[in-house]
């Protein structure tokens, strides 16, 4: 089955790096798109970032525009988020999902993993 | 960017009750919708597609309709697991927008 697990969440002061890496198992994921989406603490979700099959496409929220940035490594199977300038509303729960076709819905969902931005 | 706006914010329903949630699109989507179950601690999980496909393995009594820019999600009779908050959300153009989501609460 599909199984997803996201790793690297941190406390880190803003203006900070931080990676989080997602690895997958259970399909082929050379073969489908993966998102990120976040949820802040008491707030609802909110999608972050996704990146085509092959790496080739990928698109954000225009609040991390420029500071955030998607990739994936078909060789490893683990898609990955660098965040740089962190600020303190990026703190939130971060979790990665396969996408279903073609940046469309999540079909599965990790466990998440938090980031904390905080001096 | 497409705004999803889900309504009510939160509801109070006894086991057993029909249960309603409406998203309203800011434009057309042409069904291109999704909902979602979320548990505090817990990841988010799929429960319809495309408007009205439930998704494998999730209970009938979740259903999905609407077209344009209104959509519903109805559970036909409320049970304890599915005390939780829903989130619509619209896809295949960026950035893919959710709901600001519904909370079910025992009454």
């Amino acid at each position: 089955q599909v199984q997803l697990v996201e790793s690297g969440g941190y406390v880190v002061q803003p203006g900070r790096s931080l990676r989080l890496s997602c690895a997958a198992s259970g399909f082929t994921f050379s073969s489908y798109g993966m998102h990120w989406v976040r949820q802040a603490p008491g707030k609802g979700l909110e999608w972050v970032a996704v990146i085509s099959y092959d790496g080739s496409n990928k698109d954000y929220v225009d609040s991390v525009k420029g500071r955030f940035t998607i990739s994936r490594d078909n060789s490893k199977n683990t898609l990955y988020l660098q965040m740089n300038s962190l600020r303190a509303e990026d703190t939130a729960v971060y979790y990665c999902g396969k996408d279903y076709a073609m940046f469309s819905f999540v079909q599965n969902w990790g466990q998440g993993t938090l980031v904390t931005v905080s001096s | 960017d497409i705004q999803m706006t889900q309504s009510p914010s939160s509801l109070s329903a006894s086991v057993g009750d029909r249960v309603t949630i409406t998203c309203r699109a800011s434009q057309d989507i042409s069904n291109s919708l999704a909902w979602y179950q979320k548990k505090p601690g817990k990841a988010p999980k799929l429960l319809l597609y495309a408007a009205s496909i439930l998704e494998s393995g999730v209970p009938s009594r979740f259903s999905g309709s609407g077209s344009g820019t209104d959509y519903t999600l109805t559970i036909s009779s409320l049970q304890p697991e599915d005390f939780a908050t829903y989130y619509c959300q619209r896809y295949y153009t960026t950035p893919l927008t959710f709901g600001q989501g519904t909370t079910v609460e025992i009454k």
